[in-house]
């Protein structure tokens, strides 16, 4: 059975970092890229970031483009996003997913609140 | 970017009823579109990829059609599970991707 488990939310202060983690198990981790979506509170779904199988491509958007660093490390079947100079608006679940015709496959979110 | 919309941002229906939701790409996307539902406090759930297939274990009340910039999900016959959040996303600018605003259906 396919299963992402994301962690490392939690409550940080603007401008504050924190590194969220995805393990994945189920699957042949090192076979697939993957992404970070997240959602703000009561908002919809924006996509974050991507990373492929290899870790040799990467895509950030806009809105976190110089601020947040995706990784992987396929030994640990784990996906990484390190997120520094944090914002009020970054506040959100932040989910991770298996791109697969769509994503076929989320993490149950993990919350990061941005707030003083 | 690619700009998805979606139409309506919310309405409500009753159980039995068929429902039809409208997401519009800002330019032609062939059929690299996917659509998902969902609840409250959950994860989306990818019901409908390449426009039109569904995703395996996903009712068939569900489908979708389109191609090019016009997509719509159709549930045929509303059941009471079926009411949440719908989104559509394109993966055409695959890595880039991005998601519609969102349909919530109500219960009428």
């Amino acid at each position: 059975e396919v299963q992402l488990v994301e962690s490392g939310g939690g409550l940080v202060q603007p401008g504050g970092s924190l590194r969220l983690s995805c393990a994945a198990s189920g699957f042949t981790f090192s076979s697939y890229s993957m992404n970070w979506v997240r959602q703000a509170p009561g908002k919809g779904l924006e996509w974050v970031s991507y990373i492929s199988s290899s870790s040799s491509t990467i895509y950030y958007a806009d809105s976190v483009k110089g601020r947040f660093t995706i990784s992987r490390d396929n030994a640990k079947n784990s996906l990484y996003l390190q997120m520094n100079s944090l914002r009020d608006e970054d506040t959100a679940v932040y989910y991770c997913a298996r791109p697969q015709g769509g994503f076929d496959y989320w993490g149950q979110g993990t919350l990061v609140t941005v707030s003083s | 970017a690619i700009r998805m919309t979606q139409s309506p941002s919310s309405f409500s229906a009753s159980t039995g009823d068929r429902v039809t939701i409208t997401c519009r790409a800002s330019q032609g996307i062939s059929s690299y579109l996917a659509w998902y539902q969902q609840k409250p406090g959950k994860a989306p759930k990818l019901l409908i990829y390449a426009a039109s297939t569904l995703q395996s274990g996903v009712p068939s009340r569900f489908s979708g059609s389109g191609s090019g910039t016009d997509f719509t999900l159709t549930i045929s016959c509303l059941q009471s599970e079926d009411f949440a959040t719908y989104y559509c996303q394109q993966y055409y600018s695959y890595p880039l991707y991005t998601f519609g605003q969102g349909t919530k259906l109500e219960i009428k």
